[in-house]
């Protein structure tokens, strides 16, 4: 059964740079016709996506955060990772990895992590 | 404001067919591209209920379907029960915008 783990800093402080990892278990993040991709959902709010990568590199972002985001993959060890710059108080969320169908474009979202939260204050 | 619109809450009694829409615009659902369907229970991560308009993963009952027409797309649930009551989100492709959800619809089992 694959399973999906975030990891990193439940507390960034205001301008600083968020950083957290996905580790992949019970499958490899090299299989084909899969996108990795972070998603977040701000308390009480909805979902937002924010990007999917590729194990070959390959990434989409949405645009409205495509200047603050960064979305990387290491295949030697089965993770892949989310960097969001500058953050402010409207970044706090519980932020969701996931494995993402590739199907001539991005589908459905069919594993998802449990979550983590991140708060950002100072 | 979500690419993908939901009304934000619906309700119904146990046993009864409740339906919830999700609508979008020629650059995403009316483009083709397939809509699928979330259920969030509190404080869980979401989980797939249906997928490419109209497919249910293993293990979801049929209780649950999808269809899409033209700009929209919506998920039916009938013979309502208690743990149907969580937050339901659909989700397709934009052209311009990639991944995108709806804002997402409460559903209350009265």
């Amino acid at each position: 059964q694959l399973q999906l783990q975030e990891s990193g800093p439940g507390l960034v402080k205001p301008s600083e740079t968020l950083s957290l990892t996905c580790t992949v278990s019970g499958g490899s993040i090299s299989s084909s016709n899969y996108y990795w991709g972070w998603i977040r959902q701000p308390p009480g709010k909805g979902l937002e996506w924010f990007g999917s990568i590729y194990y070959s590199g390959i990434t989409y972002y949405s645009p409205s955060l495509k200047s603050r985001v960064t979305i990387s993959v290491d295949t030697s060890k089965n993770q892949f990772s989310l960097k969001l710059s500058s953050v402010t108080a409207s970044d706090t969320a519980v932020y969701y990895c996931a494995r993402q169908l590739w199907g001539g474009y991005l589908r459905n979202i069919d594993y998802w992590g449990q979550g983590t939260l991140v708060t950002v204050s100072s | 404001q979500s690419v993908l619109t939901q009304p934000p809450s619906v309700s119904g009694a146990p046993g009864q067919r409740v339906t919830i829409s999700c609508t979008g615009s020629s650059s995403n659902i009316g483009a083709g591209y397939d809509v699928h369907w979330y259920q969030q229970l509190p404080g869980t991560a979401p989980k797939l209920l249906i997928y490419s308009n109209s497919n249910r993963p293993s293990g979801v009952p049929d209780r649950f379907s999808g269809s899409k027409s033209g700009t929209s797309a919506s998920l039916a649930i009938t013979g309502l029960q208690a743990e149907d009551e969580a937050d339901y989100y659909c989700q397709s492709y934009d052209s311009s915008l990639g991944g995108v959800f709806g804002g997402g619809t409460k559903l209350t089992v009265l």
